[in-house]
């Protein structure tokens, strides 16, 4: 069963606004989140993480949102560039998988010019 | 450092042969896991290995799936016998311990198509 959820299969975004990526997980355990960003032919390349005793992190144009009660977070690029069209992967990591990484399925993103 | 380097990058064999992916993770990282990209699953986890040891195999879809970890430097995930259900792209990445907060490192993946 998936417990890493990413709803949207496909985003699309205009250079220069805001996009904003969702993720939901079932696992109350889970206490450390991570975004991945992947090309394609290229393997998934490790983007920004947020720890359960946050609820925000910052990182450049990146930020991640936690929200543990809602079971919810959320990545925010702003502003968005063409060469940010990738698929993102959202994952988390709890002592109950070994620590072991679980993935959603991955959410497309189109930067269109 | 090369990074995690998978072999072959694209494979096509037919039904009922048997494929082996190789993968030499980043050297002095302890964990190797190997994952499977397909659009209905996403990325899922089918083994991980600590210290040349198997430790989660839970995500192996079948016996026809098996991997080994001989040493530090090389792991392999065999099916035999192939089918095309099978056909996704297979990541191997390595870290220097299980825990995810450590981040993975993802090699370019094998795309195994079987027809």
């Amino acid at each position: 069963d998936q417990q890493v959820k990413q709803n949207s299969p496909s985003l699309s975004v205009q250079e220069g606004r805001i996009s904003i990526l969702n993720c939901d997980y079932t696992n109350s355990m889970f206490d450390y989140f991570l975004w991945y960003k992947k090309y394609p032919a290229e393997g998934p390349t490790f983007l920004i993480s947020i720890s359960s005793i946050k609820d925000k992190n910052e990182d450049g144009r990146f930020t991640v949102f936690l929200n543990k009660s809602a079971k919810h977070l959320s990545l925010h690029i702003v502003p968005s560039q063409p060469g940010d069209s990738a698929v993102y992967f959202c994952a988390a990591s709890g002592e109950n998988s070994g620590y072991a990484l679980n993935f959603g399925k991955g959410t497309s993103l189109l930067v269109t010019p | 450092d090369a990074g995690v380097i998978q072999s072959p990058r694209h494979e096509v064999t037919e039904m009922g042969q048997e494929v082996t992916l190789r993968c030499k993770p980043i050297s002095g990282h302890n964990s190797l896991f190997w994952y499977r990209q397909t659009m209905m699953r996403g990325l899922e986890l089918l083994i991980y290995f600590n210290n040349n040891v198997p430790i989660d195999d839970s995500g192996m879809p079948e016996d026809r799936f098996s991997a080994k970890m001989p040493n530090a430097s090389f792991s392999t995930l065999k099916i035999q016998p192939s089918e095309p259900r099978d056909s996704a792209v297979y990541f191997c990445a390595s870290s220097p311990m299980v825990a995810g907060w450590y981040g993975y490192t993802f090699g370019s993946g094998t795309r195994l198509t079987v027809v």
